[in-house]
């Protein structure tokens, strides 16, 4: 199975200041098709998982443009540009090169 | 507006059984993969099980493969997920989830979610 490893686990945030999450996969994600199959996704307080951003770098649609991924092969990076209020939750990065479909075990933002 | 809900979550004993459903609305069901997805009381979250639009492709987690049976109905639109021998580890909030890529065979990532329904396996 490919292993999912987020860094940091946990981070606290000041409003207005960027936050940055690391995943990195235990195998290459990118398929021969030329696509990476790296996903984040946020799980806000008593709500379900949603998604982010889908392929490394593209924002899905109403994700606000302050969240940007980036990364390549096996090491990937989800980054705010300036964290709100509405941001803390839990991020998950996932990868869907290979069954099982596997997930980081999650970082956890909090605002200070 | 594409929506999920789950629901047949519940308590049952260790060695029980359980059928959860998955009711969509706002999308053509039929060409859409279909995923569950759950997580355990605090927490990461689990990928189990997958179907294509058309049942030609089913596939497992190790985790639950020969205990748990998805199926859909394209007619009605829903989701199943019957759990068999269930585990106190199967102790979990359930998603159903929707392939991200209309057509796919496989699945590659979520785009919707469901609410969950909480299976609590306990005796």
């Amino acid at each position: 199975d490919a292993v999912m490893t987020q860094i940091p686990l946990s981070l606290s945030v000041t409003p207005g200041q960027p936050a940055s999450i690391s995943c990195k996969s235990s195998q290459s994600l990118l398929y021969s098709d030329g696509k990476t199959y790296l996903y984040w996704y946020l799980q806000k307080p008593g709500q379900s998982p949603q998604l982010l951003i889908y392929e490394v770098s593209n924002r899905f649609s109403g994700v606000p443009d302050r969240f940007s991924g980036s990364g390549s092969g096996t090491d990937f990076t989800l980054k705010i540009s300036r964290v709100e209020a509405e941001d803390v939750g839990v991020y998950y990065c996932m990868q869907s090169i290979q069954l099982p479909i596997t997930f980081g075990q999650g970082t956890r933002l909090e605002i200070k | 507006e594409v929506q999920l809900v789950e629901s047949g979550g519940g308590l049952v004993k260790p060695g029980g059984s359980l059928r959860l459903s998955c009711a969509a609305s706002g999308f053509t069901f039929s060409t859409y993969t279909l995923n569950w997805v759950r997580q355990a009381p605090g927490k990461g979250l689990e990928w189990i099980s997958s179907i294509s639009p058309t049942t030609n492709n089913i596939y497992y987690a190790d985790s639950v493969k020969g205990r748990f049976t998805i199926s859909r109905d394209n007619a009605k639109k829903s989701l199943f997920l019957q759990m068999n021998s269930l585990r106190a580890e199967d102790t979990a909030v359930y998603y159903c989830a929707r392939e991200g890529l209309q057509f796919r065979e496989d699945p590659y990532y979520f785009d919707y979610w469901g609410q969950g329904t909480l299976v609590t396996v306990s005796s």
